[in-house]
């Protein structure tokens, strides 16, 4: 069936170094995808987002890469900060009016 | 602008009984989507509505229901509740279609079924 996927379970860096995230997804017909940050406790936050027709896109230390031909997407945090310490999740617009989400990828900043 | 408001946060209750969980979207948002989260299987789509009505339902058995009122408000409701149901249960809001705008998620409800 779709899915959408997650390299690595879990991704240690150092304080002020970049993060790089990445996410396969199968659904070649997905045009919307869209980055999750999610803290212990809470709810998944919205980082950013990213169409079909593009690939890139920056936001706030944020850059999402889009490589359709290879169906991957990655997140890159840069200059990582403790804050950044969460449970990524990439998701994909599925279709009939749903995401489908990743299993997550933990990041964990070394002060 | 309030976010995505979900009521009650946490949740205890016995096999067999049943559980009603409410979702305010943010204001304007008129599509509201719920998910079950737990570390097995991740974030599941449970259901979709819009208008009041259900636009999508996810792979879940009759067990789970939900609906939506004209003010955008939802509720999903869990009959004969079992130990497997223990989750988080996240809202998530959108202006119109979840598949292709900004979808913003409140803190959910944790549930637990004992």
């Amino acid at each position: 069936g779709e899915s959408v996927g997650l390299h690595l379970p879990t991704l240690s860096v150092q304080e002020g170094d970049n993060s790089i995230i990445n996410c396969a997804y199968s659904n070649s017909a997905s045009d919307y995808f869209i980055w999750y940050k999610q803290e212990s406790g809470k709810g998944p936050q919205f980082i950013i987002d990213i169409r079909s027709n593009m690939d890139k896109r920056q936001g706030q230390r944020v850059t999402v890469l889009l490589n359709k031909t290879v169906k991957h997407l990655s997140l890159q945090i840069a200059a990582t900060q403790p804050g950044d310490s969460a449970v990524y999740f990439c998701a994909e617009n599925s279709g009939n009016n749903r995401l489908a989400f990743g299993k997550g990828n933990q990041v964990v900043v070394i002060p | 602008k309030a976010g995505v408001t979900q009521t009650p946060r946490y949740l205890i209750k016995t096999r067999g009984q049943q559980v009603t969980l409410s979702c305010s979207p943010i204001s304007g948002h008129r599509s509201v989507s719920w998910y079950q989260q737990t570390p097995g299987q991740g974030l599941q789509f449970l259901f979709e509505y819009f208008s009041e009505t259900q636009r999508n339902k996810g792979n879940f058995p009759g067990r789970f229901s939900g609906r939506q009122f004209s003010n955008s408000r939802s509720e999903m409701n869990v009959s004969t509740l079992e130990l497997g149901d223990s989750a988080l249960y996240l809202c998530a809001s959108s202006l119109a279609n979840i598949g292709n705008t900004e979808a913003f998620f409140g803190q959910g409800t944790r549930l637990t079924v004992v």
